[in-house]
């Protein structure tokens, strides 16, 4: 089983509609989680962070964490065309791996018009 | 936004042939990663370091080796370089403390004849 694992897509939504990604992760002593954006051929670019249990939310983008069940999620609503992208899930690794990102396969998302 | 730093951004080269890739960041993070990603394949930890002198091979075994002299400074090096070197390299970089959120530089692609 992966560190960290995503839905595995590729996910297709209209425009204007709501994406929602998932995210596991197996390392009960990581305690931040951040989702990053990544353009094809370009370098991954942070779109949230979430370090409490609940929900999180930044303009369209919403992230929910929830620690006992150890799930992550990042929904976009009114999903625009210029949201096509693989967005990656990551977690702060804990124990004596602490300081460094555990990421997740990626999921690829295509918002069609 | 991040102030981190890649160059080359595009390098073509011959096998054999001596590399370093640098990367350079002035928010004063500690704490500097580089990964290797291969187009639409996940992202592979190769090195990182937590501050100057500090340095540690990352998940994926890799034949560069990496130094910290100073804190803002994290080269890359590939002594020979050889077609399976081939990929797109990031570097990225995140301060200890609160939330540790991880920027990457734009990226570095290799293309070795």
């Amino acid at each position: 089983q992966k560190e960290v694992e995503q839905n595995s897509g590729p996910l297709s939504v209209p425009e204007g509609a709501i994406a929602s990604l998932n995210c596991t992760y197996s390392d009960r002593g990581s305690q931040s989680f951040f989702w990053y954006r990544q353009y094809s051929g370009k370098s991954p670019e942070l779109i949230m962070f979430i370090y409490s249990n609940g929900d999180k939310e930044d303009g369209r983008f919403t992230a929910q964490l929830n620690k006992a069940s150890q799930y992550v999620s990042l929904l976009i609503r009114d999903s625009q065309p210029s949201d096509s992208a693989t967005y990656l899930c990551a977690a702060n690794a804990g124990g004596t791996s602490y300081g460094k990102l555990t990421f997740g396969q990626g999921t690829i998302l295509t918002v069609h018009p | 936004e991040a102030d981190i730093y890649q160059t080359p951004r595009y390098l073509v080269i011959g096998t054999g042939k001596k590399i370093t890739l640098e990367c350079s960041q002035t928010m004063g993070h500690d704490k500097m990663y580089w990964y290797q990603q291969d187009p639409g394949m996940e992202l592979h930890l190769i090195h990182y370091s937590y501050g100057v002198n500090s340095t540690e091979k990352g998940d994926l075994s890799s034949e560069s080796t990496v130094s910290r002299i100073r804190t803002e400074h994290f080269p890359l090096t590939l002594e020979s370089a050889r077609p399976s070197h081939t990929s797109q390299y990031l570097c990225a970089s995140r301060m200890t403390g609160y939330q540790e959120t991880q920027y990457f530089g734009p990226g570095t692609r290799l293309l070795v004849l």
